[in-house]
């Protein structure tokens, strides 16, 4: 049975720090791998997506690798800003169909 | 365009009530997920729909839970009987077929009294 496990589930840095969280699941056969933002009383917005074949996705600031036969994915955050302060959660796609296997997110503040 | 939308936002209600969650998926997505997330944990899958149907309802805790999707857009989930520990956020997410991105709406905050 797949299991996702994020830690830490809560972390703070300074404004202006690089930094990183994991995201680590224990069966390698998967189909791909998001990472999603949570901000309070809203919904949960996809960041980046990366396919089993794949090995890392970039948007602006964030990068996201994979590496499946460890079983882990990192978020990398470029010169954190106090507007990246969310949850972050993965999220596992084990076989292309809909079922997405979630950890339970860490919590990131940046502190001004 | 429009994204998930959610109603209501908040829903306080006593132990034993009837609920409806509504969920209103993003304009010709096919594909709808119910899920329900407690503080401190990530979502935890309900039901998907893809179309009218309810594909696979496997996540539905009991039977007191039901949802349904008449005309294959917007969808109601269900709870009878509500218990304390129903209390949770119920999230929906669409998505135009099963295998791309799925959206999410703001959630329901569900609390029982």
């Amino acid at each position: 049975k797949q299991e996702v496990t994020q830690i830490p589930a809560a972390l703070s840095v300074p404004e202006g720090e690089n930094l990183v969280l994991n995201c680590s699941f224990t069966d390698s056969a998967i189909y791909n791998l998001q990472w999603f933002r949570q901000d309070p009383g809203k919904g949960l917005t996809s960041l980046l997506l990366i396919q089993s074949s794949q090995r890392e996705q970039t948007s602006g600031r964030l990068n996201a690798s994979l590496d499946k036969s460890s079983g882990r994915s990192t978020l990398y955050i470029a010169a954190s800003q106090p507007g990246d302060s969310a949850t972050y959660l993965c999220a596992v796609n084990p076989d292309s169909n809909y079922q997405l296997i979630w950890g339970a997110g860490t919590k990131l503040i940046i502190k001004p | 365009g429009a994204g998930v939308s959610q109603t209501p936002s908040n829903k306080v209600t006593e132990k034993g009530k009837y609920v409806e969650l509504r969920c209103d998926p993003i304009s010709g997505h096919t594909a709808l997920y119910w899920y329900r997330q407690s503080l401190g944990q990530g979502p935890e899958f309900l039901i998907y729909f893809q179309g009218t149907g309810a594909a696979d309802d496997s996540g539905l805790p009991n039977d007191r839970f039901f949802a349904v999707r008449p005309e294959g857009s917007v969808s109601t989930l269900k709870i009878q009987r509500t218990e304390r520990g129903d209390s949770a956020v119920y999230l929906c997410a669409s998505s135009r077929t099963s295998q791309e991105t799925q959206y999410f709406g703001p959630g329901t905050r569900l609390l029982v009294l």
